[in-house]
Formats: structure tokens, sequence, C-alpha cells
């Protein structure tokens, strides 16, 4: 069974500060990875996709993506209180199904 | 925009009760989803569906059942509600995309089940 692993937090950072969330995953064959951003009591939104090696940025975030190290980051720069939120890392299978990290909570302070 | 909507935010059910949660997105996707998610398991995957009439268990499809029989909507029915089911049930819909933006699920808002 494919698995998603990602640090749950919290992890803590000062207003305007870089966050730096990770991810890894077992299949080595997977070829699509999601970042997803879920506020308490709603549902997941997408952040970024990303699918080549290498860094993808969209405005503050920038997803990076090392297949060889199975690794998946979100960096999130300027980071602002309302950024707080739980970042889900997800990863694609068959029939486009995704494997859901179990997410990693990030509270950033003023 | 896409729009996912879900039947209920809210819902409590007895125990042994057969309990309904209903889907409907608007953009024509092929692929729906249905997910529970519990504090500590994070989101895990119950059953999905790729087309009308078509059906796949996910990981934890023991309890549940599924019906698409029109495009837009696929339901999720609890045959006989248990308290170990309380849970948030989201839907999500994507389309039938091999690559690009295709693979990107879009979630419903999601409702809070309580079995008592």
């Amino acid at each position: 069974q494919k698995e998603v692993e990602q640090n749950s937090g919290p992890l803590s950072v000062p207003e305007g500060a870089i966050a730096s969330l990770n991810c890894t995953y077992s299949d080595r064959g997977s070829q699509s990875f999601f970042w997803y951003r879920q506020y308490s009591g709603k549902s997941p939104e997408l952040i970024m996709f990303i699918y080549s090696n290498g860094d993808k940025e969209d405005g503050r975030f920038t997803a990076q993506l090392n297949k060889a190290s199975q690794y998946v980051s979100l960096l999130i720069r300027d980071s602002q209180p309302s950024d707080s939120a739980t970042y889900l890392c997800a990863v694609r299978g068959g029939y486009s199904t995704l494997t859901f990290g179990k997410g990693t909570m990030l509270l950033v302070s003023p | 925009d896409v729009k996912v909507t879900q039947s209920s935010r809210y819902l409590v059910k007895r125990t042994g009760e057969k309990v309904f949660l209903e889907c409907v997105q608007d953009m024509d996707h092929e692929n729906m989803f249905w997910y529970r998610q519990d504090p500590g398991l994070g989101l895990r995957l119950i059953y999905f569906s790729y087309d009308v009439k078509m059906k796949e268990k996910g990981d934890i499809p023991e309890g549940y059942s599924v019906s698409r029989e029109k495009k837009e909507r696929f339901s999720l029915i609890l045959e006989s509600a248990s308290t170990n089911q309380t849970s948030m049930y989201l839907c999500a819909s994507s389309w039938d995309g091999a690559s690009g933006s295709g693979d990107t699920q879009y979630f419903g808002p999601g409702t809070r089940l309580t079995v008592l």
C-alpha cells in the first residue's frame, strides 16, 4: 500500500519567515504530487501540484520534487498568520485516486 | 469555478439506521470520491467512481456502499450506522486526466456525521 509521510507538527514560524513543509512517499513509481491546505473545520483546497523534478513556484509558494529521494516539499515565503492551517501532501495513484499524508499543522505567529 | 456540494453539513443518526450522504458536482467530472477524515488518521478513501454506475473500493470500504446513477451525483450509504462511523465525510471530484491539472480533486464542504 502506498504510504505518504508527513511530520504532524505543529511547525511554528514567525510572521515573515519561510515555512518549510516536507513529505516522503513510498511508491517509487509515483508521478504526480499535490499540496492541499485545510483550515480548521473546512475542507481541503488545492495549493499546487508538481510532476517534474525540481522547483515549481506560484506566488509565495514553491513546491520542490526529488523523485530519486522520494521527497516533496512546500516552501511558503513571507509567512502570514492567515497561512496557519494544516497542509496535506498527496500522491496520485491509479484511477486518479490520491493517497494523503496525515498533514502538518503550521502556526504562524504575528 | 468548480462546485461540489454535499447534502448536509451536520447529521446526527442512531445506531442501526440507514444513512445516505449525497454529493453533487457541477463540472461534468468523470471521477468522484468519498473520504472520511478522523483526527490522527488523516483522509482515508472509502470508495470512488470513475464513471456512471462504476465503483471501486478504496482503503476502508467495510460498512459502506455507494451509488452513482448519474454522472453528477455520488451517494455514500451506511447500511447500518455504527458509532465507529462517527466522522467527517468529504466528497471530491476530478476530471479523468492522466496528467496536468486533471488530477486535481475538488472537495465539497464535508458532512460531520455523529452516530449515537
